[in-house]
């Protein structure tokens, strides 16, 4: 596609529900990262893919978090049994190509525990 | 580990006038990246403009540009001929060189009006 796209934008959730988030890269990217942005803050990493493997999930908070690129392209973030804290703005980001370095940002879903 | 600061929560300016937003960071790696991305009311991230550690030359693109100091580990942004368009919140981010992409740190940002 022509960038990353992500699904939902919004979610509404009750406490100890689970949520699933979704991320389209762009076409071809290989690396595909995921952020957490509270209000008035900066992005802060949470994983990241080259192709369909893990590489880094040292900024996943706790094992309620987990997240898949199964076939290297779409991801998923899994949050299981949320909690209030958890509200935030997701990112999800891809890079890859020439500028390998460059890291480009999907629309964000907000996510609201309730 | 890396930091990234940014010492200003907050900037405003006048249409047309030229403002700088600063940046420091703390690292012991000798080979980075380094980046401003931009975030407006959409709350979409735009990258704006980036500096490999490497290179003495301090990119620019447009009415952006950078003023990278290694040794004293500063990275700042001046917009010239600011324009109503350029409010946003605006983000330094430092990335490690690495196989492939690394993960972003970012800063705490900086709020910048533009003022008509």
């Amino acid at each position: 596609g022509a960038g990353v796209s992500q699904s939902p934008r919004y979610k509404v959730t009750k406490r100890g529900q689970d949520v699933a988030l979704r991320c389209d890269p762009i076409s071809g990217h290989v690396s595909l990262y995921w952020y957490r942005q509270a209000l008035g803050q900066g992005p802060e990493f949470l994983t990241y893919f080259n192709y369909e493997a893990q590489q880094d999930k040292s900024g996943l908070p706790n094992d309620r978090f987990s997240a898949e690129r199964p076939e290297g392209s779409i991801s998923t973030l899994t949050i299981q049994r949320t909690e209030q804290r958890d509200s935030a703005m997701y990112r999800c980001a891809s890079a890859g190509g020439g500028s390998f370095y460059e890291q480009y940002f999907g629309p964000g879903t907000r996510l609201t525990v309730t | 580990a890396q930091t990234v600061t940014q010492s200003q929560p907050e900037m405003s300016v006048q249409e047309a006038e030229t403002v700088t937003l600063s940046c420091t960071y703390d690292t012991s790696e000798n080979n980075y990246y380094l980046f401003w991305y931009k975030q407006p009311p959409s709350r979409q991230m735009i990258l704006v403009i980036r500096q490999e550690a490497y290179k003495q030359q301090n990119a620019t693109e447009n009415r952006f540009s950078v003023n990278f100091q290694k040794a004293a580990k500063s990275f700042s942004l001046k917009i010239s001929d600011s324009q109503l368009g350029d409010t946003a919140m605006y983000f330094c981010a430092f990335m490690k060189q690495g196989r492939g992409a690394q993960k972003l740190v970012f800063g705490q940002g900086t709020r910048l009006t533009i003022n008509p």
